[in-house]
């Protein structure tokens, strides 16, 4: 039963450039969590999506990212015209269900480098 | 902003229990505290969590307060692999705070 994946795992743009992250959430979870960790610091949440629908979405930055979850397919957190500060880690978690009593189960992240 | 306080830092001795504290003061009747660890820098791995029973599986014990505005994280046998960054979250919403660096000793 494989676990939550993400790719790629290191990823390195240029300043302008677009960056496409994917998650494919655990077999049987339709629910899926982007957070972003900067070095030295806590994850901090971003977006959390069902299958076709953003449920959540007031951890993203106004501008420049966005996130989708297809029906088909894996989870995309894209950033357009990156900027260094948006180097970090991006980690992708999924569950089952959505509620208090769904424990999260975390992706080994990817990490953003943009020169 | 985190709902959780947690130290900063705290060193175990191998073999030793390890009992890392959290306070939730303002934690509401149906909000679980869940506890994650993220070793250096993989993904966080999910422990344990409770909502006002003690629980245990076979990574840890969570011990929480009767008015349930505190818990501990309790590693029975620490081992050098257990040094990582302990997270207490309280759910409705996971927002991680800085968390609990623990140093495992040899």
């Amino acid at each position: 039963n494989a676990g939550v994946m993400q790719n790629p795992r290191h990823l390195v743009r240029r300043r302008g450039q677009e960056a496409r992250l994917r998650c494919s959430p655990m077999k049987g979870h339709s629910h899926v969590y982007w957070y972003r960790q900067l070095p030295e610091e806590g994850l901090k949440f971003m977006v959390y999506l069902q299958k076709e629908n953003i449920i959540d979405e007031s951890g993203m930055p106004k501008e420049r990212f966005s996130a989708e979850f297809p029906k088909e397919g894996p989870s995309i957190l894209r950033i357009q015209q990156v900027v260094r500060g948006d180097s970090a880690a991006y980690f992708c978690a999924s569950s089952r269900g959505t509620g208090a009593n769904h424990e999260q189960f975390f992706g080994p992240g990817t990490r953003l480098t943009v020169l | 902003d985190a709902k959780t306080t947690q130290p900063p830092s705290m060193d175990c001795a191998e073999g030793r229990a390890a009992n890392l504290p959290c306070n939730h003061s303002t934690i509401s009747g149906n909000e679980y505290v869940y506890w994650y660890r993220q070793i250096h820098s993989q993904g966080p791995q999910y422990i344990i969590h409770g909502l006002k029973n003690n629980e245990t599986n076979e990574m840890a014990s969570l011990i929480i307060t009767e008015d349930r505005k505190s818990s501990t994280l309790i590693l029975p046998h620490a081992t050098l692999r257990d040094t990582a960054v302990y997270y207490c979250i309280v759910i409705d919403k996971y927002i991680f705070g800085t968390g609990t660096r623990l140093k495992v000793l040899a």
